[in-house]
């Protein structure tokens, strides 16, 4: 199957660490990616971890992949109001023609 | 800039009236795919062309709806007989397929349908 699933919603404090999870039933991704859509806006590529990787740092983004439990987050490191949105993983499972993504955590940051 | 460009980005329509959206990807990529989004949903996949050629349809993508991209540049997806269930934000996306393609797509900022 193609299910990729996301727990809907996350809060955290401003300043504090974010880790949004995901977890899919598909190992066949050659890239494993997560989106960022902000309201009234279109997806916005965050970053993307290639299935042979472990992890993924990219400035304030930590992606980890765990292969053998097909699990994969998404880590932001002193989260920012800026940061608020829904936040999608997704995979291309049986190639690159199309994405699947899941249903997205929504993540609040309050002061 | 020249993203991926979407219209109309609202449209409000009566059950059993048909609809066209129009999609403008980025000029350089040969890949364009239609999403549809539903309120607390992820994107679903509906179809996609590579070029010209339709290469997958999403069993999603019943027959009163089809897309079009005759030229390979930009597309048309039209919505026949609408019904309420079609209420949805129609999203396009494009992608370019290099040597070291990550795939990659860039989304358009969707069309929004509201069926009455």
């Amino acid at each position: 199957g193609e299910d990729v699933e996301q727990s809907l919603f996350l809060s955290v404090r401003e300043g504090d660490s974010s880790v949004i999870n995901c977890t899919y039933t598909d190992s066949s991704s050659t890239y494993l990616y997560w989106y960022k859509q902000e309201p009234g806006a279109g997806l916005q590529l965050l970053t993307y971890i290639f299935s042979n990787m472990d992890m993924k740092q990219d400035q304030r983004l930590t992606v980890l992949l765990n292969k053998k439990d097909k699990h994969l987050s998404l880590r932001i490191a002193d989260t920012q109001t800026g940061d608020s949105a829904i936040y999608f993983c997704a995979g291309t499972p049986g190639g690159y023609n199309k994405l699947i993504f899941g249903a997205g955590t929504r993540l609040a940051v309050h002061p | 800039d020249t993203g991926v460009s979407q219209n109309p980005r609202h449209k409000i329509t009566k059950r059993g009236q048909n609809v066209t959206f129009r999609c403008d990807p980025i000029s350089e990529h040969n890949r364009l795919y239609w999403y549809r989004q539903t309120l607390g949903q992820g994107p679903e996949f509906l179809t996609y062309f590579q070029n010209e050629a339709q290469l997958e349809k999403s069993r999603l993508l019943s027959d009163r709806f089809s897309a079009e991209r005759p030229k390979g540049s930009f597309s048309t997806l039209e919505i026949q007989r609408t019904e309420q269930g079609d209420s949805a934000m129609y999203l396009c996306a494009s992608s370019s397929r290099g040597a070291v393609n990550t795939g990659e797509l860039f989304f358009g900022e969707g069309s929004r349908l509201t069926v009455l």
